[in-house]
């Protein structure tokens, strides 16, 4: 139940085309959604995030698309770069705690 | 603002050894996280620590154990290391208002021979 499901784990998306990542959750007792972005070598960087009262984020080109009855969640990156390339991670806790359970992580690939 | 600083960047230990791990969160962040990363396990929460108090805790062993001092800066611990641990070990901090945003460091790589 306290499992968050990421898919696809990899992704390659062509310049200027739409990045589609999911996530899945057992737990509803969740209601905070971020969404985090990695570089090689460095610290997850938070990028987006949503709660549950909201069916949609728009922050630039990412926006979160939220379903409370599936449990389910997205990250669509329009107008993808090649400087998005990047490990993205969603995560989920319940608001009364710090603790962020994971999913297993999306390497997006962007070419030219 | 300084963000969340680790030192050190990278460990290199033997197995049994023991390990400790330094973070100081961004000025005025009162709670501090710890996670460990793997390419087989992904992010794992380790623990959370708010006002020098644990307050939640991961599924790990005792080997892994933390402390916050008053100054919000925390440490991790992890005694008779396993080939295992080898990790990246994230520490975050966050204003600790319920769901606040948690910013990471860079990590400390730690690596186990």
């Amino acid at each position: 139940q306290q499992q968050v499901k990421q898919s696809p784990q990899s992704l390659i998306v062509q310049k200027g085309g739409i990045s589609i990542i999911n996530c899945a959750y057992e737990n509803t007792a969740f209601d905070y959604f971020p969404w985090y972005q990695q570089f090689p070598g460095k610290g997850p960087a938070l990028l987006i995030a949503i709660r549950p009262d909201v069916s949609e984020k728009k922050e630039g080109r990412f926006t979160i698309s939220f379903n409370k009855s599936a449990k389910q969640f997205s990250l669509h990156i329009m107008d993808s770069q090649p400087g998005d390339s990047a490990t993205y991670f969603c995560a989920a806790s319940p608001s009364i705690s710090d603790k962020l359970i994971f999913g297993t992580g999306t390497r997006l690939q962007v070419f030219p | 603002k300084a963000g969340v600083t680790q030192t050190p960047r990278y460990l290199i230990k033997t197995r049994g050894q023991q390990v400790t791990l330094s973070c100081s969160p961004i000025s005025g962040h009162r709670s501090v996280s710890w996670y460990q990363q793997t390419p087989g396990q992904g992010l794992q929460f380790l623990f959370e620590y708010f006002s020098e108090t644990q307050r939640n805790k991961g599924n790990f062993p005792g080997r892994f154990s933390g402390r916050q001092f008053s100054n919000s800066r925390s440490e991790m611990n992890v005694s008779t290391l396993e080939l295992g641990d080898s990790a990246l070990y994230l520490c975050a901090s966050s204003l600790a208002m319920t769901g606040s945003e948690q910013f990471f460091g860079p990590g400390t790589r730690l690596t186990v021979l």
